[in-house]
Parts: structure tokens; sequence; C-alpha cells
């Protein structure tokens, strides 16, 4: 079946501007999962959702990153007032039940974004 | 100290070679340890969980040491193909995602 897909693949922004980042989780996945990875480190994690609401958001780094998942699928991260410091690659995650302590997460191919 | 650690090798091991690979935590209430691996630009993908009592999946062994407080990774008769990054993730609650933490990764190398 389709495993997790995030669009787009590679953004390149300037900085001060507004971004999207768009995830398709593994269907019937109740858990979505936002991570940051930058080069040489492991995912960061972001913010979880169990269904439509946002059960953890305590990776957020400010308020200009907000995420919604407004049906339970689909999910965009939202970045405003993009910084240098923001480029790294984002991974979404999905899985069947959520953040329980033997959930398999499963990662989608991750959106690239620079900014400039 | 950072919660989860991982020494960031690279690991460079010839070809049918055992490798193990260690990874430490510092929260002894942990709940549950996973390896993932990811291939360069590619994503993270689940390699095995972490039992108590250990664990194999053909040439790899999975153990936990709660004494210690560390996990391993073994690998015996090494592949061109396992050459990848590890990534360690442990676990610290129960049902908080905030709590899975990734470790910054051990790269291996497999030469012919």
């Amino acid at each position: 079946g389709a495993g997790v897909s995030q669009t787009p693949s590679n953004k390149v922004t300037e900085k001060g501007k507004y971004v999207e980042l768009r995830c398709d989780p593994i269907s019937g996945h109740t858990a979505l999962y936002w991570y940051r990875q930058s080069l040489g480190q492991g995912p960061e994690f972001l913010i979880y959702f169990q269904g439509t609401g946002a059960a953890d958001d305590s990776g957020l780094p400010n308020d200009r990153f907000f995420a919604v998942r407004p049906e339970g699928s689909v999910s965009t991260l939202k970045i405003q007032r993009t910084e240098r410091g923001d480029s790294a690659v984002y991974l979404c995650a999905s899985s069947l039940l959520g953040a329980t302590s033997t959930d398999t997460q499963y990662f989608g191919p991750g959106t690239r974004l620079t900014v400039l | 100290r950072k919660e989860v650690e991982q020494d960031p090798g690279p690991f460079n091991v010839p070809e049918g070679a055992t490798v193990a690979f260690n990874c430490t935590y510092s929260n002894s209430a942990s709940q549950s340890f996973f390896w993932y691996r990811q291939d360069c630009r590619k994503e993270p993908k689940l390699l095995m969980s972490v039992y108590s009592s250990g664990n194999e999946d053909g040439r790899f062994t999975a153990q936990l040491n709660r004494a210690s407080q560390y996990i391993s990774l073994l690998i015996r008769d090494s592949k061109l193909s396992d050459s990848a990054t590890y990534l360690c993730v442990v676990n610290t609650g129960y049902s908080s995602a905030s709590k899975i933490i990734f470790g910054s990764g051990t790269r291996l190398s497999i030469r012919p």
C-alpha cells in the first residue's frame, strides 16, 4: 500500500517568507508526527497529532511554527517569517495507534527546506 | 549530557566482518527502545525493536542493558548494503510523543 507522502520534496524560500509543508499519512493511521532533521543529527520532535488534535506540541521551537490536521488525515506544517536557521529536512511520520511504547512510526521522504 | 548518545562513527569495516555499536540513554525510566536505519538523503526506517530479553533478526542482534542504560546493535556477516546511519530511539514516556528521543546516529560504511 501507499506509504507516507510529503510535498514538496524541496522548497527554497527567502528569509521572512511563509511556507507550508504537507504530509499525507498512511491511510487509517490515527497518529501523525512532525520532526525536523539537521545535517548530522537525528530527527528532532516538533508536534504530534492524535486524530485531529495536537496531543503534544512541546517540540515546536517558537510561535512562528504551527501545524494543523483538520480532518484527521492530511497535515500541514506552517512556518511564518522563515529564518535561515529553519533550513532542515522536515520529516513526517504516522503510526497506527499513537505514541505508545511499541507503536511503529513510518516516515515520509521529507521536505528539504532551504531558507536563503 | 544528551538524553540519547551515540558514537557518530564512521565505522569502516570490511564486508563479512562483525560490527557492534552502542547507544546510551540517561533516563532510567525509559520504556522502549528501537533501532532505525537511515540511508543517505532518505527517511528513517525501523530496523528492529529492542526487547529486555534481547532479540535477533537474521544477521542483526539487539540487546538492552537496563543496569548500565545502554542498548546495542550487532551486525554479523556485514554486507555492502548495510552501509547506512543507524539511529537509536528511546521512548521515555508511556504516551507522550515528545518523549520519543532519537540519537544522532552512527554511520556505518562497509567496504568490499
